[in-house]
């Protein structure tokens, strides 16, 4: 089945002690992206890989890093989390090429609790 | 991109097909208009886009006006799990971010 994993699902931590938030794609997927989603605040995005290590900034990517060794991985690392990063995290990932169509395929999402 | 206005929420009886507007008036020749939705804090699931003329998948139906300036998403046949909050997103083509923006969208409750 064609799908977007993430892993953990949930994570309660605390300041300061970094963390890894898994996502993996099985579509053979160029493109791979972070998102978080806040209340009122809609998905935002975070960083964003167009292939192999190849990597951009999204919109608030401050105290987040991402890597892109491997086409179906794309983890998302808080070195040192704050509570300003309790948030629902989404991993999401598309064909490449700059041709429409555009559809994302989205991972289940990671719900964050940092104390 | 063009901003897109749609109602907070909607109802709708199982089995009923299930009509949701979205107005983009100042949507340009080159967009897209997508639908994405989001079952209760779920990853946003791929509906549907079009560009000009309407559509339809195994999911839902895609109408576009004339003018292109609004489109209507059809469930034909509502059931209880397709309570979610729709969004209709419309972008150019895109920039090498591939961001999504997701508005407030329209939360459908589809009622027994």
């Amino acid at each position: 089945e064609a799908q977007v994993t993430q892993n953990p699902r949930y994570l309660i931590t605390v300041t300061g002690k970094k963390l890894t938030v898994t996502c993996s794609q099985n579509m053979n997927h160029e493109y791979m992206s972070w998102y978080r989603q806040d209340p009122g605040l809609g998905l935002r995005q975070i960083y964003y890989s167009m292939n192999v290590e190849v990597t951009d900034k999204g919109d608030v990517p401050e105290g987040y890093k991402v890597s892109r060794k491997e086409k179906r991985n794309f983890p998302l690392i808080l070195e040192s989390p704050s509570p300003n990063q309790t948030s629902l995290y989404f991993c999401a990932s598309k064909k490449g090429g700059t041709r429409p169509p555009y559809e994302q395929y989205f991972g289940p999402g990671t719900r964050l609790t940092v104390t | 991109d063009a901003k897109t206005t749609q109602p907070p929420s909607m109802d709708c009886a199982e089995g009923r097909a299930a009509n949701l507007p979205c107005n983009h008036s100042t949507i340009s020749g080159n967009e897209y208009v997508y639908w994405y939705r989001q079952i209760h804090s779920q990853g946003p699931q791929y509906i549907i886009h079009g560009l000009k003329n309407n559509e339809t998948n195994e999911m839902a139906s895609l109408i576009i006006t004339e003018d292109r300036k609004s489109s209507t998403l059809i469930l034909p046949h509502a059931t209880l799990r397709d309570t979610a909050v729709y969004y209709c997103i419309v972008r150019v083509a895109m920039d090498s971010s591939y961001k999504l923006i997701f508005g407030s969208g329209t939360r459908l409750l589809v009622r027994p």
